[in-house]
């Protein structure tokens, strides 16, 4: 069973479209957490939910919206696609303690 | 601010020789660090982690990594490089207060047969 999955693997649209990315986690985590990844590799950190609340929100445009419906899941939505946007965006979760993070595979978001 | 430093963009090592990947952290309080690997097109995985205890951690594939306090560094380490060590390698600190998690730049690992 796979602990952190997104979808879809690769998303190809034209801008100003909209889309969305899902991600699921089954290892009973409480915080999940989505990160960009550019194309110098660099990881940084957009938003953060701890049992469904917004904890953290590391000044991205509004466009992007994250939901949670419950503290396995944890969707991104984004409006208006920008050229910029393109990159892989990774889903990630953890747990409170010492424990580590749990990446998904990612997703490659190309807007062309 | 939590944050951690790793200077080199790309390490090269032949086969068979040690590896050191560098990182140096900046943490107020005590530190949780850890190692993660990106092999291409795939999701980071976990190598291991520092939290108390022994200043040298072990972890997977043969990796360890030297916990250093008056230092500040967190340095990951191999006494014998492999070709399929080749891979992206990314520090991080955990700010425990918010459960949130900090990474390095990455150093590109290049292991020549």
């Amino acid at each position: 069973d796979t602990a952190v999955s997104q979808t879809p693997k690769y998303l190809v649209t034209q801008m100003g479209n909209d889309k969305s990315i899902k991600c699921e986690q089954n290892l009973g985590h409480d915080t999940m957490y989505w990160y960009k990844q550019d194309s110098k590799k660099f990881l940084k950190i957009m938003f953060s939910y701890n049992n469904k609340e917004l904890i953290i929100n590391e000044t991205v445009p509004n466009r992007f919206s994250p939901k949670s419906p419950d503290k396995a899941h944890l969707n991104l939505h984004i409006n208006s696609l920008e050229l910029g946007d393109s990159a892989v965006y990774f889903c990630a979760s953890s747990q409170a303690g010492g424990q580590g993070v749990y990446f998904g595979a990612g997703t490659r978001l190309s807007v062309l | 601010a939590q944050s951690v430093a790793q200077p080199e963009d790309q390490v090269n090592v032949a086969e068979g020789n040690p590896l050191t990947v560098k990182c140096t952290y900046s943490v107020s309080g005590n530190p949780y660090l850890f190692w993660y690997v990106q092999y291409p097109n795939r999701g980071l995985q976990f190598l291991l982690k520092y939290i108390t205890g022994d200043n040298l951690v072990k972890g997977s594939y043969g990796f360890e990594a030297e916990f250093n306090k008056s230092q500040t560094s967190f340095h990951l380490k191999k006494p014998s490089a492999l070709v399929s060590d080749s891979a992206l390698y990314f520090c991080a600190v955990r700010d425990a207060g918010f459960n949130k998690f900090y990474f390095g730049s990455g150093t590109k690992l290049n292991v020549k047969p």
